[in-house]
């Protein structure tokens, strides 16, 4: 079946960029999305890029995706101690209403 | 805003017992998702539905059941829990394709069977 691929940990300091990158599998996914877990809650809606974009920002979000490689990644730039939290990848194929997800990637922010 | 509502936060049960979870949505989405996560495995479809009285298989629906008698609300059911059923419950709502698959989640519930 379809796949969506994540590193479980990133470590970074305050005040850094972050990085989390994914890969998916299923080439016809129109919608990448990221989401955001806070301890002991559910997931928060961050961004999501159509598939025939390259770039989305959002503030102090930068979503990249090369749908060559199906690679899409997540920049957070001035990396908060309140970004610490499991960001979840997902492809969806915009004609299901499914999403694959990740396995999430544990944010680790130090002071 | 969206809600997305379930019922308990946490709960304990034993092994046997028959757990209903509950979850309601306010946005009279078409689309309701149970999922459950555990750490390293991200989250996993156990059910879905499209509408009221219909359901679909997730990946891993053994040992689960669902009913959406009403469009806002999709029930889980765990008819005999067992100690691998230990795990966070998520339910999700969307309102249909597209852009509007975009999924919303509840809190989560988090499941210790004994």
């Amino acid at each position: 079946g379809e796949d969506v691929e994540q590193s479980l940990f990133l470590s970074v300091r305050e005040g850094d960029s972050s990085v989390i990158n994914c890969t998916y599998t299923d080439s016809s996914s129109t919608y990448l999305y990221w989401y955001k877990q806070e301890p002991g809650a559910g997931l928060q809606l961050l961004t999501y890029i159509f598939s025939n974009m390259d770039m989305k920002q959002d503030q102090r979000l930068t979503v990249l995706l090369n749908k060559k490689d199906k690679h899409l990644s997540l920049r957070i730039a001035d990396t908060q101690t309140g970004d610490s939290a499991i960001y979840f990848c997902a492809s969806g194929s915009g004609n299901t209403g499914k999403l694959i997800f990740g396995q999430g990637t544990t944010l680790q922010v130090k002071p | 805003d969206v809600k997305v509502t379930q019922s308990s936060r946490y709960l304990v049960k034993r092994t046997g017992e028959k757990v209903f979870l509950e979850c309601v949505q306010d946005m009279d989405h078409e689309n309701m998702f149970w999922y459950r996560q555990d750490p390293g495995l991200g989250l996993r479809l156990i059910y879905f539905s499209y509408d009221v009285k219909m359901k679909e298989k997730g990946d891993i629906p053994e040992g689960y059941s669902v009913s959406r008698e009403k469009k806002e609300r999709f029930s889980l059911i765990l008819e005999s829990a067992s100690t691998n059923q230990t795990s966070m419950y998520l339910c999700a709502s969307s309102l249909n394709t597209g852009p509007q698959e975009t999924q919303y989640f509840g809190p989560g519930t988090r499941l210790l069977v004994l």
